[in-house]
């Protein structure tokens, strides 16, 4: 059963740098079938969709975040990484690393990481 | 875009909860519907639509095509007092969800 544990910093000051990976166990990641995703979920709105990658090197990127947006997939060690540049406090949310299944629903999804930017 | 309504729907244990989910425009039946626990993640429930995910209850149940979906819960029991998210995969990137509807009692 596949399980994602995403950690990272919970208290992010504005415009720096947000990092957070994501280590994902069960499963393999060089599994053609599965894109690795970030979601997340800013305090009172909708779920929004970061970014998506196979390890084959196709990636995705919301475009509302792409200009400060990179993902990466470390294959050899399960890894996902999120990298936000330039971070305001709209950028404050759970995320959460998810498994997508090719390009279509996300499933599972990890415990969630909450990020908050502030001073 | 994806529009959820109603925000809020109050209902009673036993009784049934119905939820929409509209498209901005036709995805077909790529439409995937999650339940978000207070402090829990989502988890899938539904997908294309109308496929239930592993070890979900046949009392709850997804339908529609097109750019109108519905999510029905019969028999509402405790564990079915959540957020309910929906996300359209029929048209991406990105993919997108709706801002979900809270069931409570």
């Amino acid at each position: 059963q596949v399980q994602l544990r995403e950690s990272g910093p919970g208290l992010v000051k504005p415009s720096e740098t947000l990092s957070l990976t994501c280590s994902v166990s069960g499963d393999s990641v060089t599994r053609s079938a599965y894109f690795w995703a970030w979601v997340r979920h800013p305090p009172g709105k909708g779920l929004e969709w970061v970014a998506s990658i196979h390890h084959r090197g196709s990636d995705y990127y919301n475009p509302s975040l792409k200009a400060r947006l990179s993902i990466s997939l470390d294959t050899s060690n399960s890894i996902l990484s999120l990298t936000l540049r330039s971070v305001t406090a709209a950028d404050t949310a759970t995320y959460y690393c998810v498994r997508q299944d090719w390009v279509n629903w996300f499933d599972p999804w990890g415990q969630g990481i909450f990020v908050t930017v502030s001073s | 875009v994806m529009t959820q309504s109603p925000a809020t729907l109050s209902r009673s244990p036993g009784e049934t909860a119905t939820l929409f989910c509209r498209a901005s425009q036709n995805i077909g039946t790529n439409l995937a519907w999650f339940r978000q626990k207070p402090g829990q993640a989502p988890r899938l429930l539904m997908y294309h639509a109308s496929t239930r995910a592993s070890g979900v209850p046949a009392r709850i149940s997804g339908s529609g095509s097109g750019t109108d979906f519905t999510l029905t819960i019969n028999s509402l029991q405790s564990e079915d007092f959540a957020v309910y998210h929906c996300q359209q995969y029929g048209d991406w990137p990105p993919w997108t969800f709706g801002q979900g509807t809270k069931v409570e009692f």
